[in-house]
């Protein structure tokens, strides 16, 4: 069946520092939405991605589709103690919004 | 604030109670959405309904009965569950079932069989 992985599974980082997650789909996908899961809390939305090749920032956060549509990251600029959580990259498919999440990033952030 | 609300927020259970989760949204939205998630797994999906139909069951055991009464509340009927079944259960929504709609989540229900 169609997968969804991310890599890494988990990141720590330093306050400041930068962050990316990757993720990568076994087939090419229409569109892909992008979770944010707090510890303890419930996905929010952050954005939905369209186009071969389209980049979207949403002010720290830069969100990439790539040319193939087989793949998408979301880069996070001087992360923040804000940041800590679960990324999810989703994979939206057919007409019956079956959203198929991906196996998710764990970031952690430190002082 | 969510604009999807669940409850209860917690919940423990025996194997042979029958229980109930509810689900709520005032979007106006037409399709609402059953989730099961385990610790630091994705979501999956269980249940689709549209416009107070249900459009996908992904083969989920019938100790889980969803019903929809009206556009605004999802339950989610439980009876003689399993250990494996304890998680987070979260309900969304969406303005419409489509591949371009965001969805909605609510905090979800914690649930533990005993």
């Amino acid at each position: 069946g169609q997968q969804v992985m991310q890599i890494p599974q988990y990141q720590h980082v330093q306050e400041g520092e930068d962050f990316t997650t990757y993720c990568n789909s076994s087939t090419t996908l229409s569109n892909i939405q992008w979770y944010k899961q707090r510890p303890g809390g419930h996905p929010v939305f952050l954005i939905q991605l369209v186009k071969s090749g389209e980049v979207k920032k949403q002010k720290r956060l830069t969100f990439q589709f790539g040319e193939a549509k087989k793949n998408s990251s979301l880069h996070i600029t001087a992360t923040q103690t804000t940041d800590v959580g679960t990324y999810f990259c989703a994979d939206p498919t057919g007409t019956a919004s079956k959203l198929t999440f991906g196996t998710g990033t764990r970031l952690q952030v430190t002082l | 604030d969510t604009e999807v609300t669940q409850t209860p927020k917690h919940l423990v259970m025996g194997m042979t109670n029958k229980k109930s989760l509810k689900c709520e949204q005032h979007m106006g939205h037409r399709a609402m959405y059953w989730y099961k998630q385990k610790a630091k797994k994705p979501p999956e999906l269980m249940f689709v309904y549209s416009y107070e139909k249900l459009s996908i069951n992904e083969s989920v055991p019938s100790r889980f009965s969803p019903e929809c009464p009206n556009s605004s509340l999802l339950n989610l009927h439980l009876h003689a569950l399993q250990p494996e079944d304890s998680a987070l259960y979260l309900c969304a929504s969406s303005q419409v079932a489509g591949g371009n709609q965001p969805q909605h989540f609510g905090d979800g229900t914690r649930l533990s069989i005993l």
